[in-house]
Parts: structure tokens; C-alpha cells; sequence
């Protein structure tokens, strides 16, 4: 049962440089979120996807951007790195039943240099 | 806006302490859902419960249990006989309806509450 997979789990950048966080998740839910996690702010909403090719922002979306081309994947992106952005990052996923509880993957620690 | 409020940044209590942690809630919308998550030292988060704006009925499982008063807008958590495993982040999370399609279960969390359990 591999649930909701997220790599890398680890990665430090400098200021400036680009990545893209992988979300891939096994169990064919249609709904896909991607939160960031701040001491002392609890997580909060960067995008969120209701389906394959569809995309929206969520509470912090500024810097980030998302593509959702096959169903099990859910891509975060920076583009242009910088340490506002060091933060612990979670994906989820759940099904489109309504308030169904989300999946989370085990987050990915991103340090901004 | 829809608002969760968690006001106790940390816990610390020892084994078979009884400890509550508080959740309160803002939000305009009649139906809605209320959850709590846990996060271990390994970093998972972990579903816990959902309760809908339409069930008051407390909740028992095991040595956890679940207080919602709408009358107050909480959804408080206690842990019963604490243990050593119980130490964890808890996160307590509020949901919209979604009668309209439009809030597609996105969760507003609260800040989190440490708890620490000493042996």
C-alpha cells in the first residue's frame, strides 16, 4: 500500500534556483492538495486539484505553480526559489465523496538558502 | 473566511494524565465538517475523526474522545490515561460544505497543539 508518495523527502536550494516536487498517489482519488507546513501557522492550502488537467489556488499560491497531467501525479514547482519558501511541504489526495478524509504523504523538507 | 483556532501552543503533562486540547471554529456556512489530525516525531500526518455540523453527538474511541458544541463553536479532544505514544502535533481542521461543489473539501487547519507526555 504505497498511499501517497512524495519525493524527494529532502532538498536544500539556493536562493533563486528551481525545482518540482513530486506527488504521485496510488489510489485513484480525483482530488489532489498541496500545503505547506510553518511552525506556529499550522498548513496552509499553496494549490489544490479537483481532476486531471484542472487547477486552483488556494491561500498561499504566490510563488508556486502546479500541473495535474495524469491523474495519480500532482507537480508543485518553484521557479525561482527563495528562503520565504524553506518550509515542509505535504501533498494529499482523497476522493471526491463528499468531506472524505485526505491522505497525506509523509512531506518533503525544503530548505531555501 | 472560515477560521480554526487551536490557543494552546504546547501541552506538557505526565503518563495517565487526563488532557483535553481545545479546538474553536469561525465559519458563516450552516453545513460544514470538523476534523482532527495527529503528527507524530516522524512526521506523518494521521486522520483521527470527521464530524459534520449536523451531528452534536460526542465521540468515544478508545482512551480518545471528542466534545462538539455548536452552541460554542468547539470541537475539543481528550486524551484519557496519556501515554508516552500520545506525544504528537495535533491539528484540528474545519471543511465547508460542499451542497454548492465549490469547496471541494479544501481544510482549514489551526496552528497545532504539542503535547508531550512524560514517562
Amino acid at each position: 500500500n504505497a498511499g501517497v508518495t512524495q519525493t524527494p523527502k529532502f532538498r536544500v536550494l539556493k536562493t533563486g534556483q528551481s525545482m518540482t516536487l513530486l506527488c504521485a498517489q496510488d489510489m485513484n482519488h480525483e482530488y489532489m492538495y498541496w500545503y505547506r507546513q510553518d511552525p506556529g501557522m499550522g498548513l496552509r492550502l499553496i494549490h489544490y486539484s479537483v481532476g486531471e488537467g484542472t487547477t486552483a489556488k488556494g491561500e498561499v499560491p504566490d510563488g508556486y505553480n502546479v500541473s495535474r497531467l495524469k491523474k495519480q501525479n500532482f507537480l508543485l514547482g518553484l521557479e525561482s526559489a527563495a528562503p520565504s519558501q524553506t518550509s515542509v511541504y505535504f501533498c494529499a489526495s482523497r476522493v471526491a465523496l463528499r468531506n472524505s478524509p485526505l491522505h497525506f504523504g509523509n512531506g518533503t523538507r525544503l530548505t531555501v538558502t | 473566511a472560515q477560521k480554526v483556532t487551536q490557543a494552546q501552543t504546547e501541552i506538557s503533562v505526565v503518563e495517565k494524565e487526563d488532557v483535553t486540547l481545545d479546538c474553536v471554529y469561525e465559519t458563516r456556512d450552516t453545513t460544514y465538517y470538523l476534523f482532527w489530525y495527529k503528527q507524530p516525531p516522524s512526521g506523518e500526518l494521521v486522520f483521527l475523526i470527521r464530524r459534520n455540523s449536523f451531528d452534536e453527538q460526542n465521540e468515544i474511541s478508545g482512551r480518545y474522545s471528542w466534545n462538539f458544541q455548536k452552541s460554542t463553536s468547539s470541537f475539543n479532544f481528550t486524551i484519557t490515561a496519556s501515554q508516552v505514544v500520545d506525544s504528537a502535533v495535533y491539528f484540528c481542521a474545519l471543511s465547508e460544505g460542499e451542497a454548492g461543489g465549490t469547496s471541494y473539501g479544501k481544510l482549514t487547519f489551526g496552528q497545532g497543539t504539542i503535547l508531550t507526555v512524560h514517562p
